[in-house]
């Protein structure tokens, strides 16, 4: 596609609910991260992969937090028995390059997850 | 570490007054330096990066940020502000001995008043 695609725009979880996040990124990028933008916040690392692979989930804020991408293109973050305090936008970026640290990235327009 | 910092997390100008966004960045190395923007209900967009090559760098929407070593800054300038600038501005860094990942910091809001 043109761009970074995210669905859903929206989650309303309820509390211990699990929900599944999906990235659509450019088609051909290599590059695929997820962000964490909590409400009057700049976005915080959570993970990052390279085609398939999974090579910095450092990010995560805890083991209910898995991030797949199995075929190198499609991601989905899975957050497991949500909490309010996952409340917060998801932003998935994509970049056609690896290991460039002077590119920037795409951004999605992100998921906004409430727990409630 | 890496982290920036973002001074005033509001900020106000008038339309037609000059834009002043601060950021200042703390690296162990020499960084990548970069500024995003982000309207409502959107993702975020680049507006420009430092890459080590010239030190005033020019990007969109009329925006240029100037890398200043001895400051340790990346201050965000736009001569003549305009309604549609009012939006949320982060100010980023990368390393390379680091990982991929930015380090964001904790943005400024941009109000334009008519």
């Amino acid at each position: 596609g043109a761009g970074v695609s995210q669905s859903p725009r929206y989650k309303v979880a309820k509390r211990g609910q699990d929900v599944a996040l999906r990235c659509d990124p450019i088609s051909g990028h290599v590059s695929l991260f997820w962000y964490q933008q909590a409400l009057g916040q700049g976005p915080e690392f959570l993970t990052y992969f390279q085609n398939e692979a999974q090579l910095d989930k450092s990010g995560l804020p805890s083991d209910r937090f898995f991030a797949e991408r199995p075929e190198g293109s499609v991601s989905t973050l899975k957050i497991q028995r949500t909490q309010q305090e996952d409340s917060a936008v998801y932003l998935c970026a994509s970049s056609p390059s690896v290991g460039q640290p002077s590119w920037g990235y795409t951004f999605g327009s992100g998921t906004r997850l409430t727990v409630v | 570490a890496q982290s920036v910092t973002q001074l005033g997390s509001h900020v106000s100008v008038s339309e037609g007054a000059l834009v002043l966004l601060r950021c200042n960045y703390s690296s162990s190395v020499p960084p990548y330096l970069f500024w995003y923007v982000q309207y409502p209900n959107q993702g975020l967009q680049l507006l420009l990066k430092y890459t080590s090559a010239a030190t005033l760098v020019k990007g969109i929407n009329g925006f240029e940020a100037e890398f200043k070593k001895s400051e340790t800054s990346f201050h965000l300038t736009k001569p003549s502000a305009h309604m549609s600038d009012a939006a949320e501005y982060f100010c980023a860094v990368r390393v390379s001995n680091t990982g991929n990942q930015f380090y964001f910091g904790t943005g400024t809001s941009l109000t334009v008043i008519p």
